[in-house]
């Protein structure tokens, strides 16, 4: 699975957009982005995936570059309760023999 | 039900004892996965199950063994374990479509003394 590069640690003001970088250069055309993130001592929860277009659901969306080697999560309207570690993934869909290897991920801070 | 549920949810054990972790769901999921994440770090993959029958193995140590007696239950067995063992033990799982996310349970906060 290819590696990913993530900031350590972003703060965003409550209320405001956060966008959350997240670098795959070395991403295979078969390979998908999936974001998870992790609040304090509870599993990892999902967000969002995508392979080449732009991905919106409920909590989030998901702007993947035209060459594919990076990507933005976007929380439109941050709250407190979006501090957590986010992690952007990249794997291959091989069901049953995939890896789902977490990276080092953004601790996220949402400022009141 | 888009649950997976692991128990116990704490558990404190000496090195030489044996215990088990839990982890239960009924998606109808065929891989679920073990992995291990200690304080401050990325959860680490241990073991996959892809239809009861195990596909991955991380070059885990023998005394963690891992078992999947049916597509809804995942055991982990644990024996003579270390402290630098103690961690939290999370369990996930996916569906068989292409591109579905994986579950994960809250895990077991494992404490080895």
């Amino acid at each position: 699975d290819a590696k990913t590069t993530q900031p350590p640690s972003m703060d965003c003001a409550e209320g405001r957009a956060a966008n959350l970088p997240c670098n795959h250069s070395t991403i295979s055309g078969n390979e998908y982005v999936y974001w998870y993130r992790q609040i304090h001592s509870q599993g990892p929860q999902y967000i969002i995936h995508g392979l080449k277009n732009n991905e919106t659901n409920e909590m989030a969306s998901l702007i993947i570059t035209e060459d594919r080697k990076s990507s933005t999560l976007i929380l439109p309207h941050a709250t407190l309760r979006d501090t957590a570690v986010y992690y952007c993934i990249v794997r291959v869909v091989n069901f049953g023999n995939e890896k789902l290897t977490f990276g080092t991920g953004t601790r996220l801070t949402i400022i009141p | 039900d888009t649950e997976v549920t692991q128990t116990p949810k704490h558990l404190v054990m000496g090195m030489t004892n044996k215990k088990s972790l839990k982890c239960e769901q009924h998606m109808g999921h065929r891989a679920m996965y073990w992995y291990k994440q200690k304080a401050k770090k990325p959860p680490e993959l241990m073991f996959v199950y892809s239809y009861e029958k195990l596909s991955i193995n991380e070059s885990v140590p023998s005394r963690f063994s891992p078992e999947c007696p049916n597509s809804s239950l995942l055991n982990l067995h644990l024996h003579a374990l270390q402290p630098e063992d103690s961690a939290l033990y999370l369990c996930a799982s996916r569906g068989p479509l292409l591109n579905t996310e994986a579950f994960f349970g809250q895990g077991t906060r494992l404490t080895v003394v």
